[in-house]
C-alpha cells in the first residue's frame, strides 16, 4: 500500500508560469515532509521540507503547502525557469519510523521555454 | 569533494554472482541510509545506521542483502547471488544530525542491472 502518492506522473508547464506538484499522504503519524528534486543520473536533492506544526513554507521561489486535514501537500514553484525541469519527489517522515522518508513515485515537470 | 560518493556508478553482474556498493557519506555525518529506486518508482528504504550501529534493516528484501558500515563512516551494501529483480539504482544518503529533521543528502547512486 502507497502510503505517500503523487497521481500526477508528468506536467508541462510555461516558463515564467507557475508549477504546482501534488501529493497525498495515508499515515496520519506523518509530521515532516519533504520535497527533493532529481536531475537524470543523479542522486535526488533537497528542496524545502514542512513540519506540520505549519501549514506553509517558503524559500524563494519554492512554497510548500500543507494541509493536515485533507492528508495533501503542494509545491508552488514561481515563476517555473528552464532548468526546473526535473523529476520531483515528495517524501513524508513520522510515528514510529520516524528517521525512515517514505518517497511518492515522482512527477516528472517540464517548463517550455 | 563534500558530497556522498558512491561507487561503482554502474555495475554488471551476472545472475548468481555477488556485488558489493561502496558509499562515503559526507564527513561527520551521522546517520546513513540505502535506499533502492526501481525504474519509474521513487526510493524505497533498505537499512539505516546512526554512527556504526545499524539500527534498522526492516527494507532489506531477502537476507542476500547486507549492509555494514563497521567504522561509523564508509558503508557497503552487499547483494549475494544476484537475480534479475534486484537491477535497480541504489541510494546512499547521509544526515548530520541523529534525529530526523535534517534533510537527507543522497549520492548520484549505483546502477546495477543483473543479465
Amino acid at each position: 500500500d502507497q502510503q505517500v502518492k503523487q497521481n500526477s506522473p508528468s506536467l508541462s508547464v510555461q516558463e515564467g508560469r507557475i508549477s504546482i506538484l501534488n501529493c497525498d499522504y495515508t499515515n496520519s503519524m506523518f509530521d515532516y515532509f519533504l520535497w527533493y528534486k532529481k536531475y537524470p543520473a543523479e542522486g535526488p536533492t533537497f528542496l524545502i521540507s514542512i513540519s506540520s506544526i505549519k501549514d506553509k513554507n517558503e524559500d524563494g521561489r519554492f512554497t510548500v503547502f500543507l494541509n493536515k486535514s485533507a492528508k495533501h501537500l503542494s509545491l508552488h514553484i514561481v515563476p517555473s525557469q528552464p532548468g526546473d525541469s526535473a523529476v520531483y519527489f515528495c517524501a513524508a517522515a513520522g510515528g514510529s519510523g520516524t528517521y525512515k522518508y517514505i518517497f511518492g513515485t515522482g512527477t516528472r515537470l517540464k517548463v517550455l521555454a | 569533494g563534500a558530497g556522498v560518493s558512491q561507487s561503482p556508478r554502474y555495475k554488471v553482474a551476472k545472475r548468481g554472482q555477488d556485488v558489493a556498493l561502496r558509499c562515503d557519506p559526507i564527513s561527520g555525518h551521522v546517520s546513513l541510509f540505502w535506499y533502492q529506486q526501481a525504474l519509474g518508482q521513487g526510493p524505497e528504504f533498505l537499512t539505516y545506521f546512526q554512527n556504526e550501529a545499524q539500527l534498522d534493516k526492516s527494507g532489506l528484501p531477502s537476507d542476500r542483502f547486507f549492509a555494514e558500515r563497521p567504522e561509523g563512516s564508509v558503508s557497503t551494501l552487499k547483494i549475494q547471488r544476484t537475480q534479475q529483480e534486484d537491477s535497480a539504482v541504489y541510494l546512499c544518503a547521509s544526515s548530520h544530525h541523529r534525529d530526523r529533521d535534517s534533510p537527507l543528502h543522497f549520492g548520484n547512486g549505483t546502477r546495477l542491472t543483473v543479465t
